[in-house]
């Protein structure tokens, strides 16, 4: 069974539109991010959470906020969708939250495709 | 910003033989950690090596860093076809912030 769930699996969106990306963990951590990659850039950093605060942010844009509604929980939600955030979107989880040193478990990623 | 790289953006070897995979990174770090990621899958952590150490081992896997040159390598013996994957580092310069990866070496290992 997969421990951290993604949802959807694949997405496609207009430009323009937005989405929310779903992600939930059950290995009972407390710390949770968001990475992209797509053919263009390496698996990109993007946000992460600790104990639902966010903890370190490398996203320029406002369009991408994510949302936190329980420990483990972490959407994201992307508005004014562009061609460009075509990507697959990986969520991951790690124990406890203070990153140092930790092991990441990532999720099977939601492949958005922006027309 | 990407604070750790891989040297080769793809290698290829043939079942049975050794590879080695090779990352450089820009700043001072804590820890260094490989992942793999194979196809239409999230990465996976192989290895996670801490700056007072200079080997780490994990099965078939072998991983050095050097702290002087900023280096690491991840060494695996005797591969096999299902190590096809593209195998990542990923460096924290600081305890407060997430990993961040290098661009990553693609392996395949052929029949």
């Amino acid at each position: 069974d997969p421990k951290i769930i993604q949802k959807p699996k694949y997405l496609v969106a207009v430009t323009g539109s937005e989405k929310i990306l779903i992600c939930e963990q059950y290995l009972g951590h407390n710390a949770m991010y968001w990475y992209r990659q797509s053919a263009k850039k390496p698996l990109e950093f993007m946000f992460s959470y600790s104990y639902q605060k966010l903890m370190d942010n490398q996203t320029a844009s406002s369009r991408f906020q994510p949302q936190s509604s329980k420990k483990n929980h972490l959407d994201l939600q992307i508005t004014a969708l562009k061609p460009d955030d075509s990507a697959t979107y990986f969520c991951a989880s790690s124990q406890t939250g203070g990153f140092s040193n930790e092991r990441l478990f990532f999720g099977h990623g939601t492949k958005l495709s922006v027309l | 910003s990407q604070l750790a790289e891989e040297n080769s953006w793809a290698l290829s070897v043939h079942e049975g033989e050794s590879v080695t995979v090779n990352c450089s990174y820009k700043t001072s770090i804590t820890a260094l950690q490989w992942y793999r990621q194979k196809s239409g899958k999230g990465p996976a952590q192989l290895i996670l090596i801490r700056s007072n150490e200079r080997e780490k081992r994990n099965g078939r896997l072998r991983a050095t860093l050097d702290t002087s040159s900023q280096s690491s390598s991840l060494s695996i013996t005797a591969t096999r076809c299902e190590d096809t994957a593209v195998y990542f580092c990923a460096t924290q310069p600081h305890n407060n912030n997430a990993p961040r990866f290098g661009a990553g070496t693609k392996l395949s290992v052929k029949p």
